[in-house]
């Protein structure tokens, strides 16, 4: 079975700072990979899925991850973010032969001014 | 397109009462549907996956018996929390996945709120 690591609950970031948050994933088989972001009180929005192809994988509001095989790694990146981006992000796994889709603990993204 | 509808948003209850939550897809057929299950500040834990005219399938640790799934339709699932007691209170969110024209993915409903007083 899956299972998906963030190591980091919380991120506190200055206003146009550069941020990565990270995951890593466990899979007997290939995956899919996503990143989504919650805001207080709302659902999940999509930000960006790794599906196959070129392993740079650009989303919404200016993020990108990469997926790294050999690391089982597919970190999130923001190059300068803002106020706005405070709130929840998770990395999700599912796996190719399943159709379950495994969330991360989460990461809460505080950006401050 | 691949919308899914979650109703009620928010639902109070009384403790040893049974609340129903229905999710449905608007404009696809989902064979499957996933119910998700979400304490405050904490990620989303998987309940149970739902099959179209079959029994769900259940997480470890999940009661079936308390957590009565129904997947009667191509675009209907509904979760019942039988007899709901306080530590049932969380934000239940329910997925379908989706296929189609080479794109793979999920979509969520907006969640439901359940507090059991």
């Amino acid at each position: 079975a899956q299972s998906v690591t963030q190591l980091d609950s919380q991120v506190p970031v200055f206003e146009e700072a550069p941020v990565e948050l990270r995951c890593n994933y466990s899979s007997s088989v290939s995956v899919y990979l996503f990143w989504y972001v919650q805001y207080p009180n709302q659902g999940l929005q999509l930000l960006l899925k790794y599906l196959s192809g070129s392993t740079l994988v650009k989303g919404i509001n200016g993020f990108e991850a990469e997926f790294n095989k050999s690391q089982t790694s597919f970190h999130l990146r923001k190059p300068s973010v803002h106020i706005s981006d405070t709130a929840e992000y998770f990395c999700a796994v599912s796996e190719r032969n399943t159709d379950k889709l495994i969330f991360g603990t989460g990461t809460r993204l505080q950006v401050f001014p | 397109g691949a919308v899914v509808s979650q109703h009620p948003s928010r639902v109070i209850c009384k403790s040893g009462t049974s609340v129903k939550i229905e999710c449905r897809s608007l404009d696809f057929q989902a064979t499957t549907m996933f119910w998700y299950r979400q304490f405050p500040k904490q990620s989303l834990m998987l309940m149970a996956t739902s099959n179209e005219g079959s029994k769900a399938t259940y997480e470890q640790g999940v009661e079936k018996d308390k957590f009565l799934i129904n997947h009667a339709s191509l675009t209907l699932s509904t979760l019942t929390v039988t007899s709901a007691h306080p530590e049932d209170s969380s934000f239940y969110i329910c997925s379908a996945s989706f296929t189609g024209a080479g794109i793979y993915g999920y979509t969520f409903g907006s969640g439901t709120r359940l507090t059991v007083v």
